[in-house]
């Protein structure tokens, strides 16, 4: 089983000040890593997919990178509804998709 | 539009079965996997297995194998995820989401709450 491992647990940002979540694969991964974010008591909705491409809606604000084992979200200017818990998943090892434990993101 | 509409909250006991469901619109449902996500209280997401509704091909993680079953009824675009003899530990929110063959989970269900308690 690939491990997905993120860093760090938890973020405190300002609003309007830049987030940087990481993500590590226990193993090499390609660019077969996605983003989501989960807001309370909501499903989660995906970000990032190919571990740089924006999903459908997704704000310009929201940008991803990396590949084999280290990816980066990063959040360029933190608006209130960014604040959220935010998970990676690897899809390269099919069909045992596996998730990080998520980093959430809160109001400095 | 694309939605995936799931059943709603259950409250069983230690040692009945269950069977929820994930109901499918908007899109080809025969033609994308079905995976199933639980999130216990307070904690992340995990994998539990995928479905692919069109020749029922279905996948466990070794964390959920012989512990869930799912299945699909292509003619009723509806997957299912169901327990024979609940647990406490099944306590969990459970989610359905679309995963297309390239890649991520690109739409998900509101989710299905299931409390199992005595």
């Amino acid at each position: 089983e690939i491990v997905m491992t993120q860093s760090p647990a938890t973020l405190s940002v300002s609003p309007g000040e830049r987030a940087t979540l990481s993500c590590r694969a226990s193993q090499s991964v390609s660019s077969n890593l996605a983003w989501y974010q989960q807001k309370p008591g909501q499903a989660p909705r995906l970000l990032i997919y190919g571990a740089s491409t924006r999903a459908t809606g997704i704000p310009a604000r929201f940008s991803g990178s990396g590949s084999g084992t280290e990816f980066t979200l990063t959040i360029s200017s933190l608006q209130s509804e960014d604040f959220a818990v935010y998970y990676c998943q690897q899809y390269n090892n099919w069909p045992l998709w596996t998730f990080g434990q998520g980093t959430k993101v809160e109001i400095k | 539009e694309v939605q995936l509409v799931q059943s709603g909250a259950e409250v069983k006991k230690p040692g009945e079965s269950l069977k929820i469901s994930c109901k499918g619109s908007g899109y080809s449902f025969t033609s994308y996997w079905i995976g199933w996500v639980r999130q216990m209280p307070g904690k992340g997401l995990e994998w539990m297995g995928i479905i692919y509704p069109g020749d029922s091909d279905t996948r466990y993680s070794p964390s959920f194998q012989g512990q869930v079953t799912i299945s699909a009824d292509k003619s009723i675009s509806t997957a299912y995820l169901q327990w024979s003899s609940l647990k406490a530990s099944d306590t969990a929110m459970y989610y359905c989401a679309r995963n297309p063959s390239w890649g991520p989970l690109d739409y998900w269900g509101q989710g299905t709450l299931v409390t199992v308690s005595s």
